[in-house]
């Protein structure tokens, strides 16, 4: 039940877009689309941003998007505001009928 | 309007118990799925445990196994976490959530482990 791998840190301008990704393997991400994503502001509890993949609730920006390749998830933001500066996780259930969350990656906009 | 409210929280030593609770509100609390997730400090997070709607099936993260227990009452709308053994590493906020996907949280409680 190792981490899912996310790169520690992603920044970017206002306005430009930038992609997070997330992987893991053949036990979790690469079989099941029960990936979701998570946006933490510090002090914060975490706010679902994606789920199952690709699938965005209501109230979320249409400014993110999520997709999947092999044991690879990606969460991309477009239009980068200001706003967006967060931690954002990715999580996903796993062949043990558990959960795993990934390592986290501060989003940072310059 | 859905609420979940943490408490339980507080410093104990190691090898101590605690029992985390979850009061669940503006929803039918039997019908969802309920999750653990813990955050130690300046760490990421952590899914601990999950339990099935009834109660018949819970799953756990391997580091807790043997030494937490995930529970519920539905006629208290309450879910809990029994942690038994505890460890430093076990310092952590922890968070309820509802479901999957985890839409909606508590506030958190914090559990320090330490002599």
């Amino acid at each position: 039940q190792s981490a899912l791998t996310q790169p520690a840190s992603v920044s970017g301008s206002p306005g430009q877009s930038i992609t997070i990704s997330c992987t893991g393997t053949s036990s979790d991400v690469g079989t099941y689309n029960y990936v979701s994503w998570y946006q933490q502001h510090p002090g914060k509890a975490p706010k679902l941003m994606i789920y199952d993949v690709s699938n965005r609730p209501s109230g979320v920006s249409n400014r993110f998007s999520g997709s999947k390749s092999a044991n690879t998830a990606s969460l991309t933001i477009s239009g980068l505001q200001a706003e967006d500066e967060a931690d954002y996780y990715c999580t996903s259930y796993t062949s043990s009928s558990t959960y795993v969350f990934g390592t986290g990656t501060k989003v940072t906009v310059l | 309007e859905v609420q979940l409210v943490e408490s339980g929280g507080g410093l104990v030593q190691p090898g101590e118990s605690l029992r985390l609770s979850c009061e669940a509100s503006g929803f039918s609390f039997r019908n969802y799925w309920m999750s653990w997730v813990r955050q130690a400090p300046g760490k990421g997070l952590e899914w601990v445990a999950n339990i099935k709607e009834d109660g018949s099936e819970r799953n756990s993260v391997d580091s807790v196994k043997g030494r937490f227990t995930i529970s519920r009452d539905n006629a208290k709308n309450s879910l809990y976490l029994q942690m038994n053994s505890l460890r430093a590493e076990d310092t952590a906020v922890y968070y309820c959530a509802r479901g999957y996907p985890w839409a909606y949280w508590g506030q958190g409680t914090l559990v320090t482990v330490s002599s």
